[in-house]
């Protein structure tokens, strides 16, 4: 079975903290995305990767940067930490090609006080 | 730019069959998904259209319409598990995978 997994289910941290979001997927998937979900808005894409060290801008990148020095794991930072920021967040892989699956980790919900 | 609509919310009895919709703009279009998604948990993946017409997959189907830009995803013989949220997405250009806001399916007695 396909794994992703995130490594934080809970986390609250305050304003202006720089906050690191880990993922790792054990399925050597080329494609990871970070998203956020709030209610009414659904899932809101930050930033994609299709390979290591390669990363895009999704819809809402703004306050966000990535990492991806390895195949199997993609860090989203927070430079700054902002009230607006508290969100639930969710991490997804996907193999190469645009019509694959993808499998999600389990969320981050990311509470900034 | 892109854009995707489905219903925000939906009732349906058990038993019954629901249609879900969803409307999509976008400039480059490869694939069509649809995800559930139950109250606290992650999106599960659950079917994907690629060319026209109806993908069947046990309770549930899929349909696609490139020209009109329109999908639905058909659930029979409802179950009470069923109620969750159904998230419809698409791929364009490149690897970004877009997703609409879902709608909240509430299957009743």
């Amino acid at each position: 079975d396909v794994k992703v997994t995130q490594s934080s289910r809970y986390l609250v941290k305050r304003t202006g903290e720089k906050v690191f979001l880990e993922c790792v997927q054990d399925m050597d998937h080329e494609n990871m995305f970070w998203y956020r979900q709030d209610p009414g808005l659904g899932l809101r894409l930050i930033y994609f990767s299709y390979d290591v060290k390669m990363k895009e801008k999704g819809d809402i990148p703004e306050g966000y940067s990535v990492s991806r020095e390895k195949k199997e794991r993609f860090s989203l930072i927070l430079e700054s930490a902002s009230t607006n920021q508290t969100s639930m967040y969710l991490c997804a892989s996907s193999l190469r090609g645009r019509n694959t699956e993808a499998f999600f980790g389990q969320g981050t919900r990311l509470t900034v006080v | 730019g892109q854009n995707i609509d489905q219903p925000t919310e939906m009732t349906a009895t058990e038993g019954a069959i629901v249609q879900i919709n969803c409307t999509y703009q976008t400039s480059g279009f490869n694939g069509l998904f649809w995800y559930q998604q139950h109250a606290g948990e992650a999106p599960t993946f659950l079917s994907y259209n690629v060319l026209d017409g109806l993908e069947e997959k046990g309770r549930f189907s899929s349909f696609l319409s490139r020209s009109k830009g329109y999908s639905y995803l058909l659930l029979k013989e409802l179950q009470m598990k069923d109620s969750a949220s159904y998230l419809c997405a698409f791929t364009g250009g490149g690897n970004k995978l877009t997703f609409g806001t879902g709608t909240q399916l509430k299957v009743e007695l």
